[in-house]
């Protein structure tokens, strides 16, 4: 069964501390994509990145990196240098290949960073 | 480009009374999904459509719940009657259908049953 693990609830850093989000997903699939998304308090889900089982490069965008190792099973998000507006809660979530292309949502990380 | 389109954004309404939310997706995304958020946890799969075809209803209560998507584009979910229960943020999402890709989510509609 497919399940998308996120233990930390909550995390409070003050600005410009660096903050990993945690990620750990179960899957038979060979093939599956995990993302993350961004929900700040407006309430979209804003999307900020997809992955493939095949591709285990990490990867970086500006203050974002994501670090994915199947060996864990685990699809880690680390925020550099914290800024006020990233202050938001954070989703991980997984879609199989030969499942029903619903994605599996975990229960989120609320980021708050203090100023 | 517009993004997936919900509304109302909030409802409150009375237990044992009827609800619609509608939502409108991307242009030209086939697959359209109805998530239901209950606080502090992460969305959960209602309803998914292949253009016009619900072809995963399995999470939808369907005594109290339905779900159309006529002419394979816009859609609307019911509540009726809504019970207490009910009251979290209902998300629409919106994809080009093809393995892999990501959803995109509208800004949801917020219910609360009293």
């Amino acid at each position: 069964a497919q399940k998308v693990t996120q233990a930390q609830t909550e995390i409070s850093v003050v600005e410009k501390e660096d903050v990993t989000l945690d990620c750990v997903y179960e899957t038979r699939d060979t093939t599956y994509y995990l993302f993350w998304y961004k929900q700040p308090p407006s309430g979209e889900l804003v999307f900020l990145i997809r992955r493939n089982s095949f591709d285990e490069q990490n990867e970086i965008s500006g203050r974002y990196s994501w670090n994915f190792q199947k060996s864990t099973s685990s699809f880690n998000f680390t925020i550099t240098a914290s800024q006020v507006v990233d202050s938001a809660v954070y989703f991980c979530a997984l879609s199989e290949a030969w499942g029903t292309y619903k994605y599996i949502f975990g229960t989120g990380t609320r980021l708050k960073v203090l100023a | 480009e517009a993004g997936v389109v919900q509304s109302p954004r909030y409802k409150i309404i009375e237990k044992k009374q009827p609800v619609a939310f509608w939502c409108n997706p991307i242009s030209g995304h086939n697959t359209l999904y109805w998530y239901l958020q209950n606080l502090g946890q992460g969305p959960e799969l209602l309803i998914r459509y292949e253009n016009e075809e619900a072809v995963d209803d399995s999470q939808l209560p369907k005594d109290r719940f339905s779900a159309e998507r006529l002419k394979g584009v816009d859609s609307t979910l019911k509540i009726q009657p809504a019970e207490l229960g009910d009251s979290a943020v209902y998300l629409c999402a919106s994809s080009p259908g093809s393995l892999g890709t990501e959803a995109f989510f509208g800004q949801g509609t917020r219910l609360t049953v009293v």
